[in-house]
């Protein structure tokens, strides 16, 4: 499968929990997207690396959220100190350049 | 103002209809413009790219008006299958890539 991947494709965690997610893009593409959709809302963009370099991170983006991208192959996103509000589908995409972007299946997180 | 502002619909249409969306965009510096399906509980995958000249696939008409910062999806022949959440998207420059929150559509029998 050369599509992007996400793991775990699930996540239940208690309140306070840290959590990790990976992402792995198509290995040719140079761009890569997190975004965040609750339900009946469109993907909330959260923050983009082009190669291993961070971009930009939305303002929406609490400090408890980070991002990497070592090596400008897979990433990770990890929140820290999980609170109900961050209940959501977590979506990973990735794009040549500025061309169409390519999502996986993604994260969903219930923090209970 | 959001960036790329949709009708939320949702459109309820029979089989066979020709049903239109419109999408707005307050970023002139958008360069880039797609439209994406969206089926429930599942990723976004890319349905058409949107050309200044228009393009069309099958069914599927997309157009950009620049001067008035809107894209448009055409769908034509509508089929029960067709029944999902549409999302459009602007690329500001190759950077941010911004989604609208979605137009619902259900196609009745």
């Amino acid at each position: 499968d050369t599509g992007v991947s996400q793991d775990p494709r699930h996540k239940i965690t208690k309140r306070g929990q840290n959590v990790t997610f990976r992402c792995d893009p198509i290995s040719e593409h140079n761009r890569l997207y997190w975004y965040r959709q609750t339900l009946g809302q469109g993907p909330e963009f959260l923050t983009y690396f082009q190669n291993e370099a961070q971009l930009e991170k939305s303002r929406l983006l609490s400090d408890r959220f980070s991002a990497e991208r070592p090596k400008g192959s897979f990433s990770t996103l990890e929140i820290q100190r999980t609170e109900q509000g961050d209940s959501a589908m977590y979506l990973c995409a990735s794009s040549l350049r500025d061309r169409e972007a390519f999502f996986g299946q993604g994260t969903r997180l219930t923090v209970v | 103002r959001k960036e790329v502002e949709q009708d939320p619909g949702p459109f309820n249409v029979p089989e066979g209809a020709t049903v239109a969306f419109n999408c707005t965009y307050s970023n002139s510096a958008s360069q880039s413009f797609f439209w994406y399906r969206q089926d429930c509980r599942k990723e976004p995958k890319l349905l058409m790219s949107v050309y200044s000249s228009g393009n069309e696939d099958g069914r599927f008409t997309a157009q950009l008006n620049r001067a008035s910062q809107y894209i448009s999806l055409l769908i034509r022949d509508s089929k029960l299958s067709d029944s999902a959440t549409y999302l459009c998207v602007g690329n500001t420059g190759g950077f941010k890539t911004i989604f609208g929150a979605g137009t619902r559509l259900f196609v009745k029998a």
